[in-house]
């Protein structure tokens, strides 16, 4: 059973805090994905890292993607209220049959 | 770039009655869809895989009597919550897998919120 364990499941900071979301598995990803999912909504798709070793940037988000492909981590810099939602990672395989591995998310707070 | 919609995004139905949520692929054909549960704070659950023209693939737990699913042409699937109970009141959310760039990619309705009264 392919699992990928996102952590912290809960944060909440300040204004102005740096913060990083981490997801691992013990298996291999084609590609790994970023969702944010605001309430009562699907989720939408930040970034796909494919390359290991990969550095993705979305003005202050960075997402890496692990060398060997079975890691990654999203990290916001000078976090923002706009920045509150959920954030889920994804592991996607190699045909379209392949369901995507989810995290089990990271409640995300920023406080004014 | 790919598209899904989803209707209804909300629903209020009564116990014992059935209801039915679309999900069509606006700019693409979607081969394949997949249809999740979602609780109030949590990762999304997937409930099954559908193929057009095949039948669903549940996942383990996943009552198909109860959540029918039709995939019958490239671009719209349905689930449909038969004889539905105040239990099945959740948020479901369909997606469709696009090859783009040399990855699938996946793309999301917005959801559907179904309350069971």
């Amino acid at each position: 059973t392919q699992l990928l364990e996102q952590s912290p499941q809960f944060l909440s900071i300040q204004e102005g805090e740096n913060l990083t979301v981490y997801c691992n598995s013990s298996s291999v990803f084609s590609s790994l994905q970023w969702y944010r999912q605001e309430p009562g909504e699907g989720p939408v798709l930040l970034v796909t890292v494919v390359t290991g070793g990969e550095v993705k940037k979305l003005k202050r988000l960075t997402f890496q993607f692990g060398d060997a492909r079975k890691d990654s981590s999203l990290h916001i810099t000078a976090a923002q209220p706009g920045d509150t939602g959920l954030y889920l990672c994804a592991g996607a395989g190699w045909d379209s049959n392949y369901q995507l591995i989810w995290g089990a998310g990271t409640k995300l707070i920023i406080k004014p | 770039g790919a598209v899904v919609s989803q209707h209804p995004s909300w629903v209020i139905c009564k116990s014992g009655t059935s209801v039915k949520i679309e999900c069509r692929s606006l700019d693409f054909q979607a081969t394949t869809m997949f249809w999740y549960r979602q609780f109030p704070k949590q990762s999304l659950m997937l409930m099954a895989t559908s193929n057009e023209g095949s039948k669903a693939t549940y996942e383990q737990g996943v009552e198909k009597d109860k959540f029918l699913i039709n995939h019958a042409s490239l671009t719209l699937s349905t689930l449909t919550v038969t004889s539905a109970h105040p239990e099945d009141s959740s948020f479901y959310i369909c997606s469709a897998s696009v090859f783009q760039g040399g990855n699938y990619g996946y793309t999301f309705g917005s959801g559907t919120r179904l309350t069971v009264v």
